[in-house]
Formats: C-alpha cells, sequence, structure tokens
C-alpha cells in the first residue's frame, strides 16, 4: 500500500526566498512520485514526477524535488520565490488499486508569498 | 489544443435531484477517473475506468455511478444529491503511462 504525508497544511515565504514544501512517502514497492500544482479556480497541473531515473527532479517554473530513499521524502524546492508561485501543492505517490493505476494524494499544501 | 472538458462549471441543485456531471477528453487515453476535492482532505477517488466498457469502485463510491460507453466519455451521476456531496469535482484521464493522470477544470457543485 502506498500514503504520502505533506507537512505543513500551509507554508509562508518571502518573495525572493527559498520554498521547501515537504513530502514523506509510504511504500511496499519501488514508487513513483509526483508534485501536482492548483492555481486557483483551476485543476491540477503536473509539476515534475520522479520514476526511478534520476533522483533530483527538475520540473517547470525552477521547482525541483530529490528523491531520498533512506529519508523516505521527495522535498519540493524552489531558490528564489515569485509572486506567482502562490497556489495549492499536492506531493502524489502512484500505486495499484484494483486493475487500474491510480494517484494517492497528500492533503495539499498552500503556499502564500509576502511581498 | 487537446484536454480534458468538463461540463458544469458550477452547479448549485436542491437535495434529492438527480444530477449528471459531464468529462470528455481527446487524449484518446484509456484511463478515466473521477475526484473529489474537499478542504482538508486532498482529492479523494470516486470512480475509474481501465477502458471504454469497463468501470470501478474508488475509496468513496457511495452514492455516485458512472458510465463508460466509449474512450472519450466519462459522466459521473449522482442519483440523489445530499448536501454531503457539496464539493469540487474532478476528471483526469491518463494513457500509456498510468502513472501520470491529466486533470480537468473542474465542477463545482453545491447541493443545498
Amino acid at each position: 500500500a502506498q500514503s504520502v504525508t505533506q507537512l505543513g497544511s500551509h507554508v509562508s515565504v518571502s518573495e525572493g526566498a527559498l520554498v521547501l514544501l515537504r513530502c514523506n512517502y509510504s511504500s511496499s514497492v519501488p514508487p513513483y512520485l509526483f508534485w501536482y500544482v492548483q492555481y486557483p479556480n483551476q485543476g491540477l497541473q503536473l509539476l515534475l514526477k520522479y520514476t526511478s531515473a534520476a533522483t533530483l527532479v527538475k520540473g517547470i517554473n525552477g521547482f525541483e524535488a530529490e528523491f531520498k530513499k533512506s529519508e523516505t521524502s521527495f522535498h519540493l524546492t524552489k531558490p528564489s520565490a515569485h509572486m506567482s508561485d502562490a497556489a495549492e501543492y499536492f506531493c502524489a505517490v502512484s500505486g495499484w488499486y484494483s486493475s487500474a493505476s491510480k494517484i494517492i494524494f497528500g492533503s495539499g499544501t498552500r503556499l502564500s508569498i509576502r511581498p | 489544443i487537446a484536454g480534458i472538458t468538463q461540463a458544469p462549471t458550477s452547479q448549485i441543485l436542491a437535495a434529492g435531484r438527480r444530477m449528471t456531471l459531464r468529462c470528455t477528453q481527446d487524449m484518446r487515453h484509456n484511463a478515466m477517473y473521477w475526484y473529489r476535492q474537499d478542504l482538508g482532505l486532498g482529492l479523494r477517488l470516486i470512480h475509474y475506468s481501465n477502458t471504454a466498457g469497463t468501470t470501478g469502485k474508488g475509496e468513496v463510491p457511495d452514492g455516485y455511478s458512472v458510465s463508460r460507453a466509449n474512450t472519450d466519455d466519462f459522466p459521473l451521476t449522482l442519483a440523489s444529491a445530499v448536501p454531503s456531496q457539496t464539493s469540487v469535482y474532478f476528471c483526469a484521464s491518463s494513457g500509456a503511462n498510468y502513472n501520470e493522470q491529466f486533470f480537468g477544470p473542474g465542477t463545482r457543485l453545491t447541493v443545498l
């Protein structure tokens, strides 16, 4: 079985500061891991994904995440926050449910950017 | 532009009424999914379909039904809506790479 935990339902950083959104996963098999972003009143958009290749994954809009098996973590970072980064971010792990694959989502972290 | 469309964008519905949320994709993806999003709970899977003609139950299927008559369409029906079904509903699809899902813009449903 798979599960994912996002630490912190709300994170606030200043514009230009480092963004760090935490995600820990649990998986009985090698996982695929994802970060999705949701802007207000929109659907989810894939930010980046880990599929067992490089452990450091680069995504869109300057975000990246590092897969650390020893820590069962997949934290999302961005060196310098921009106002446009304000959104809800979801970490997710893939798993199998009956005969279909599905993604198990964390409860989300809302990122606010202070001017 | 290829993608997923959902209709309606939003709806206010009286309790006890029947409602169908529509979802159409033009990416020829085999698998489709319905999620509901509630504050603090993330996304929860309602129903899924591996391919046209097959459907399965997710983690919160009660009060909902789906059908998959063809590849492109995956409607979600609330036979008799209740206030606890007030939520934002997202349809998603995935293709050959089952691990990546593409999402529609969502339907905001309010049941009074």
